[in-house]
C-alpha cells in the first residue's frame, strides 16, 4: 500500500515561470490538503479538497494559486507568475472519508527554488 | 497570535533522554500533536495527546501537557541514532486544521 506520492520532489523555477506540484493520496483516501513550509517556519495550512471539490481554501494566497482534485488523477497546486517568495517546501496529506487530523498522512513534499 | 513555538535545536548524547518543549496559544485546542521528519522524508504522525490528559506514554516516548501554561513536551527515553530528525508540534483547530510549530532538530552525539 503506496503511502502519498509527490512529485517532483524538487522543482527549479525562473521568475515568472508556472509551477505545478502533484499528489496522489493513499489508496481509498478521498482528502487531501496542502500545506507549505517555509524555511525555519512551522508548515502552514493552504488548502483542503476532496474530490472535485474545495472545502476550504482560506490558506491560500487569493493571487497565482490555485488547487484541484479532479475525479480521476492527482491533486495539483499551481502557482502562475513565482517569486523567489514562493520558494518552500509544499506538503500534501491525504486522509479518508471524515477527514479527522490524527489520520492525515503526509507526503515527503516538493521543495520549490525559484531562480 | 497563533503561534506554536519550539526551540530549532536540541542536542543530546546516546542513551541520554531528550526532551523537547512546546508552548501553544489556544487554550480550546482539543488536541495536540507531534510529527517526526527525517531528511527527505514526510511528516509521521508520532503521537498525540487530548487536552483533557496531562500525560501520555508509549514505549520510549512520553507527552506532558501542562494546559494552564499551554506547555507541551515530548520525552524520547534511552536516545537513538535512528532517533535524529526533525520534531513537529502541532494544535488543532476546527476538525482538520493544525497549526504548526517550526520544528525542532533532533542531534544526537555519539
Amino acid at each position: 500500500n503506496a503511502g502519498v506520492m509527490q512529485n517532483p520532489r524538487h522543482l527549479v523555477r525562473r521568475r515568472g515561470q508556472e509551477a505545478r506540484l502533484r499528489c496522489s493520496p493513499m489508496k481509498g483516501h478521498s482528502h487531501v490538503y496542502w500545506y507549505r513550509q517555509l524555511p525555519e517556519e512551522g508548515l502552514k495550512f493552504m488548502v483542503y479538497l476532496q474530490k472535485e471539490n474545495i472545502i476550504d481554501e482560506s490558506g491560500m494566497p487569493k493571487e497565482r494559486f490555485s488547487a484541484e482534485f479532479p475525479k480521476e488523477g492527482p491533486s495539483i497546486l499551481r502557482i502562475q507568475q513565482v517569486v523567489r517568495g514562493d520558494s518552500a517546501a509544499y506538503f500534501c496529506a491525504s486522509s479518508p472519508p471524515g477527514g479527522a487530523r490524527e489520520t492525515q498522512y503526509f507526503g515527503p513534499g516538493t521543495r520549490l527554488l525559484v531562480l | 497570535g497563533e503561534d506554536v513555538e519550539q526551540s530549532l535545536f536540541l542536542s543530546v548524547r546516546e542513551g541520554d533522554s531528550s526532551v523537547i518543549n512546546c508552548t501553544y496559544t489556544d487554550s480550546s485546542s482539543t488536541y495536540l500533536y507531534w510529527y517526526k521528519q527525517e531528511p527527505g522524508a514526510g511528516l509521521q504522525l508520532l503521537t498525540y495527546i487530548f487536552s483533557n490528559m496531562d500525560m501520555k506514554q508509549d514505549q520510549r516516548l512520553t507527552v506532558l501537557l501542562n494546559k494552564k501554561d499551554k506547555h507541551l513536551s515530548l520525552r524520547i527515553a534511552d536516545t537513538q541514532t535512528g532517533d535524529s530528525a526533525i520534531y513537529f508540534c502541532a494544535e488543532g483547530r476546527s476538525n482538520y486544521q493544525l497549526i504548526w510549530g517550526a520544528g525542532t532538530k533532533l542531534i544526537i552525539k555519539p
